[in-house]
């Protein structure tokens, strides 16, 4: 399958501070991009999506000030966690799909957040 | 967003076929039905997917219901590697807003 290569795998910020995390498709124009926040024993949910070149759609609930979402090529999409605080210590994964319709999406190694 | 039903959890014992139901009975015409697999601390892996007519690859095979109403996810024989979370997942399409809403799946453990 195709290969999505989230970065960093993890990550320890002080609180107050910002953290960008870095998500490509390696073989693949991704048309769209996924942000997904997972708690622990916890299924992953949806925080934004992205579609290249244009600004990003977020779920009900996710501040869009705090968690900004760049899409700014076929191979790159960005989360930056703004002003963390440790309540938004969680597991960040993406995820890429191309634009043909059904087609399947690929998901990053997600990215260990924790602000301490 | 057309919702799934996965029980919580199922057993299977290496070496023996694996099958894990999905119900989704909400689904619409041109929803896509996705399976992804997940262990711990690493993001989802594909499976597979379909739309309705049954589907094979490497990893699985998946047989949907005439009525696409349910899908069933066969691994054929269960090896440890496939203990994991399993995610039925109703794609639904509609170009850009197309996304991927995950349930809470169902936990395979895989039994040497």
């Amino acid at each position: 399958g195709a290969v999505v290569s989230q970065h960093p795998s993890w990550v320890i910020c002080k609180s107050g501070t910002s953290v960008k995390i870095e998500c490509r498709s390696l073989d693949f124009q991704a048309t769209t991009m996924f942000w997904y926040r997972q708690f622990p024993k916890q299924s992953l949910m949806l925080m934004a999506t992205s579609n290249e070149g244009s600004k990003a759609t977020y779920e009900q609930g996710v501040e869009k000030d705090k968690f900004l979402i760049n899409h700014a090529s076929l191979t790159l999409s960005t989360l930056t966690v703004t002003s963390a605080h440790p309540e938004d210590s969680s597991f960040y994964i993406c995820s890429a799909r191309y634009g043909r319709v059904g087609s399947e999406a690929f998901f990053g190694q997600g990215t260990r957040l924790t602000v301490v | 967003d057309a919702k799934t039903t996965q029980p919580n959890s199922m057993e299977s014992n290496e070496e023996e076929p694996v099958h894990l139901p999905c119900n989704h009975s909400t689904i619409s015409g041109t929803d896509y039905i996705h399976w992804y697999r997940q262990l711990p601390s690493q993001g989802p892996e594909y499976v597979i997917h379909g739309l309705t007519s049954n589907v094979n690859n490497r990893m699985a095979s998946l047989a949907i219901a005439e009525d696409r109403k349910s899908s069933t996810l066969i691994l054929h024989r269960a090896t440890l590697r496939d203990a994991a979370v399993y995610y039925c997942i109703l794609g639904n399409s509609g170009g850009s807003n197309y996304k991927l809403t995950f349930g809470k799946g169902t936990l395979l453990t895989v039994n040497p």
